[in-house]
């Protein structure tokens, strides 16, 4: 079974400061994908970024990175130069055969920008 | 652009009832998937289909079922509505292009209350 954790159920940062958010896994399988979604106020689910299993480089989307290390089973999602639009909820999710099955997501976490 | 629309974005309903949530994607995805969300709890999987007329069980299955008859629409089916079915339906679809990853995409949700 796989199972994601985010560790951090709200957060306060200020604009243009960097932002680092939470999240580990478990699974047993040796091919998954690791991705970032964001749910604004409005309820729509964007998908942010991916990080394969077997890729060896952090994956890079304009100003989220991902945090990507294997041994320790984490994912955490990097947020550089903060924004008020940045303001939502943030889901880490996992599936297998590198995501193209069903995803686990975590519980999420709430980033509020401070201006 | 994919898009993957919901048929209702607010539900009410009375607790008995037999409640039906249509998902329609317009770009030929093998992949469909219902969560529900609740807060706290992140996104559960309630079931998914790899192809017409398939359908697996995903976390949470009870007390719902599923209808996949074209490739475009999966429908999510209340048997019979109770309170505790009062939660965000939010439905995805997703491809498999063979051994790379692709996002699923997702509707815009919908809010569903059981009185």
């Amino acid at each position: 079974a796989q199972k994601i954790t985010q560790t951090q159920p709200g957060m306060f940062v200020q604009e243009k400061e960097a932002v680092t958010l939470d999240c580990t896994y478990d699974t047993s399988d040796p091919s998954y994908g690791l991705f970032w979604y964001k749910q604004p106020s409005s309820g729509e689910m964007i998908f942010l970024i991916y990080q394969g299993s077997y890729d060896q480089q952090n994956a890079t989307e304009g100003r989220y990175s991902l945090n990507f290390q294997k041994a320790r089973k984490s994912a955490n999602l990097v947020i550089s130069a903060s924004q008020l639009g940045d303001s939502a909820m943030y889901f880490c999710a996992m599936g297998s055969n590198f995501g193209n099955e069903k995803l686990t997501f975590g519980t999420g976490t709430r980033l509020t920008i401070i201006p | 652009d994919v898009k993957v629309t919901q048929s209702s974005r607010y539900l009410v309903k009375r607790t008995g009832e037999k409640v039906f949530l249509e998902c329609v994607q317009d770009m030929d995805h093998e992949n469909m998937f219902w969560y529900r969300q609740d807060p706290g709890l992140g996104l559960r999987l309630i079931y998914f289909s790899y192809d017409v007329k398939m359908k697996e069980k995903g976390d949470i299955p009870e007390g719902y079922s599923v209808s996949r008859e074209k490739k475009e629409r999966f429908s999510l089916i209340l048997e019979s509505a109770s309170t505790n079915q009062t939660s965000m339906y939010l439905c995805a679809s997703s491809f498999s292009p063979g051994g790379e990853s692709t996002e699923a995409f997702f509707g815009q949700g919908t809010r569903l209350t059981v009185v």
